[in-house]
């Protein structure tokens, strides 16, 4: 089993619509959790990060259960500018070392 | 302009020869990062510090090596040993907030084609 997976999509959705993406990870000791963004052929930017229940930050809600170790992200009224790939990741560090494991990433395509 | 930096951005190299990653952070950060990532898949982890003189084995270590002599600086050499190292390669930092909080930026990554 992998560290952390995603469903790989593609996500095609219209517009407005509202789309969810899950992630879930192998090590229950993990305390922290982030999605970023990936451009085609860029590098990852940091979208959120995840430490308690959830977080919320305008069109995006991403939510937490430790219970069954997965993560949610949310995008509600999708724009055209959303169409990248959401990385999931999982700090599995421990011993006051972080270690940062991506999961392969899920493709969203919004189109008009 | 506080950052990461990476160079070169394109790095051509002949099969059997080591070629040696720059990533340079003024920051301040503590721990950094490389990891490799291929056409259509995600990040995977080769090796990671905490601090000076101190690094550990990712997920993908083997043909690659790294050295940590100053904080600012965490080079990765891709050795001849490395089977496939034709790869986008990215170099990350990091600070910590304590219990396991912390928040990672990118370099604008490496893409390395062996020719």
């Amino acid at each position: 089993r992998k560290e952390v997976e995603q469903d790989p999509g593609p996500f095609n959705v219209p517009e407005g619509a509202t789309v969810a993406f899950n992630c879930t990870y192998s090590n229950s000791a993990s305390q922290s959790f982030f999605w970023y963004r990936q451009d085609c052929r860029k590098e990852p930017k940091l979208l959120m990060s995840v430490y308690s229940s959830g977080n919320e930050d305008g069109r995006f809600t991403a939510q937490l259960n430790r219970a069954s170790q997965y993560i949610s992200l949310l995008i509600r009224d999708s724009k055209l500018s959303d169409s990248a790939t959401y990385l999931c990741v999982v700090n599995m560090g421990s011993g006051g070392y972080n270690k940062l494991i991506f999961g392969a990433g899920t493709r969203l395509a919004v189109h008009p | 302009d506080g950052g990461i930096t990476q160079s070169p951005k394109y790095l051509f190299r002949k099969e059997g020869q080591n070629v040696t990653l720059s990533c340079e952070q003024n920051l301040n950060h503590d721990a950094m990062y490389w990891y490799r990532q291929d056409p259509g898949q995600g990040l995977r982890l080769i090796y990671y510090s905490q601090i000076v003189n101190d690094f550990q084995k990712g997920d993908i270590a083997e043909g690659y090596s790294v050295s940590r002599e100053k904080k600012e600086s965490f080079p990765l050499t891709v050795t001849s040993a490395q089977k496939n190292p034709t790869a986008f390669y990215l170099c990350a930092s990091s600070i910590v907030f304590g219990q396991g909080r912390t928040e990672a930026f990118f370099g604008q990554g490496t893409r390395l084609t062996v020719v």
